[in-house]
Formats: structure tokens, C-alpha cells, sequence
């Protein structure tokens, strides 16, 4: 079955870490882009950027360079997002999503990763 | 960076009826536009890409139209399952933007 999986949700404390994971199944994972799209509560959708899954080369949208890094683990199919230095305006819905560059839409999403940062 | 306004914000409509969504892009980049179907708690689902190509499974009720800058999302004879909210997407040089989204609800 062509699918993403993403981890479970997390609840952190300001100033934490959390890394979230997107595993890519019933396809070649390393030949479509990975992006990351972030959905606060009641808000729209936010793109963060994408990962080039053949070179691992990451393109981050502006607001989300720094505290935020895309990596890949192309052995076991899987994208990852790391946020540091969690802040409260970090709450939010994260979503991995398959591109296909032929016309730049993403056609696969993941359920989702809901992260709440609150002390 | 190019910045896409949707429009309406929001609007009610009847099962049955029609509606149009607009999404107008700064920039006459090109036609790689993509429209996107939300339900609260769900991820997005892809509609249409490429300003008008239906993706596979979507009703052709959806139809995805282009011109100049302004793209149209219309949705014919709406169905109770319609309801929902509507994003489109539009890629250029390395970078997404997403519209800010229209929220069709039931009148």
C-alpha cells in the first residue's frame, strides 16, 4: 500500500526538542520529494520545505531556517523534522507530503503529527 | 517569493449549487497551480494539478481553469460531502505557497 506514516503525537515543554518522522511505503522513496507543511490550530496550511530524497539536500521556506532541519535516513525510507527550541507558537499539525515534480503538487500526505508545546 | 490571495475567505453555499473559488498569483510564473480538498482533521487531498488536470478518483464536478494569473477552482452541483475547505498551491524556483485557504460551508 502506497503510504506515508508519521509518528506519534508529541507534548513538549518550551525549549525542547522533537524530532518527527514520515516513513514512505509501496514506492521508491528516494525518487519523489518529501515536504514538510505546518497547520496551527484554526489556521491555514504553512509550507516549510522539502528534502530531495536522491541527494538529501533540504530547501527551507523563509521562517523556517535554524531551529528546524530536514534529514533523511534513505535506508529505512523515512524523512525526519527536528524543531528545537520549542516555543508555544510551535503548536501546530505537521504534515509530510510525496511531490511529483512533473507538475509540483503533492499527491501523498501523512496523517499528520500533532505537537503541543506547553509547560 | 510569490503570494497567492485566495478568494473568497470563506462562503455558504446549498447542495445542489455552484461555486467558484479564485486564486490570484503575484506572479505569471506558470501554470503549476494545484488545488487541494481539506476536512477538519484530515490531511489535505489533492484535486487538481497543473491548473486543470483532475486528479484520478476526484468527481468531475471539480474543474481547475487558468487565466493570466488568476486561477479558478468551480465546483458544479455541490454534494453534501463538498463541504470543506479549499487551498490552492503554487511552486516556483525551489518554494511552495499555499493559499490561505476558502472554507465552503452549508447555507
Amino acid at each position: 500500500q502506497v503510504q506515508l506514516v508519521q509518528s506519534e503525537s508529541e507534548l513538549k515543554k518550551p525549549g525542547a526538542s522533537v524530532k518527527l518522522s514520515c516513513t514512505g511505503s509501496g514506492y521508491s522513496f528516494n525518487s519523489y520529494p518529501i515536504n514538510w507543511v505546518r497547520q496551527a490550530p484554526g489556521q491555514g496550511l504553512e509550507w516549510m520545505g522539502w528534502i530531495n530524497t536522491h541527494t538529501g539536500n533540504p530547501t527551507y521556506a523563509q521562517g523556517f531556517t535554524g531551529r528546524f532541519v530536514m534529514s533523511l535516513d534513505t535506508s529505512a525510507s523515512t524523512s525526519y523534522l527536528q524543531i528545537s527550541s520549542l516555543e508555544a507558537e510551535d503548536t501546530a499539525v505537521y504534515y509530510c507530503a510525496r511531490e511529483i515534480r512533473s507538475y509540483n503538487y503533492m499527491n501523498l500526505w501523512g496523517r499528520g503529527t500533532t505537537v503541543t508545546v506547553s509547560s | 517569493a510569490i503570494q497567492l490571495t485566495q478568494s473568497p475567505s470563506s462562503l455558504s453555499a446549498s447542495v445542489g449549487d455552484s461555486v467558484t473559488i479564485t486564486c490570484r498569483s503575484s506572479q505569471a510564473v506558470s501554470s503549476v497551480l494545484s488545488w487541494y480538498q481539506q476536512k477538519p482533521g484530515k490531511p489535505p487531498k489533492l484535486l487538481i494539478y497543473g491548473a486543470s488536470n483532475l486528479e484520478t478518483g476526484v468527481p468531475p464536478r471539480f474543474r481547475g481553469s487558468v487565466s493570466g494569473t488568476d486561477f479558478t477552482l468551480t465546483i458544479s452541483s455541490l454534494h453534501p460531502e463538498d463541504f470543506a475547505t479549499y487551498y490552492c498551491q503554487q511552486f516556483d524556483n525551489k518554494f511552495h505557497t499555499f493559499g490561505q485557504g476558502t472554507k465552503l460551508e452549508i447555507k
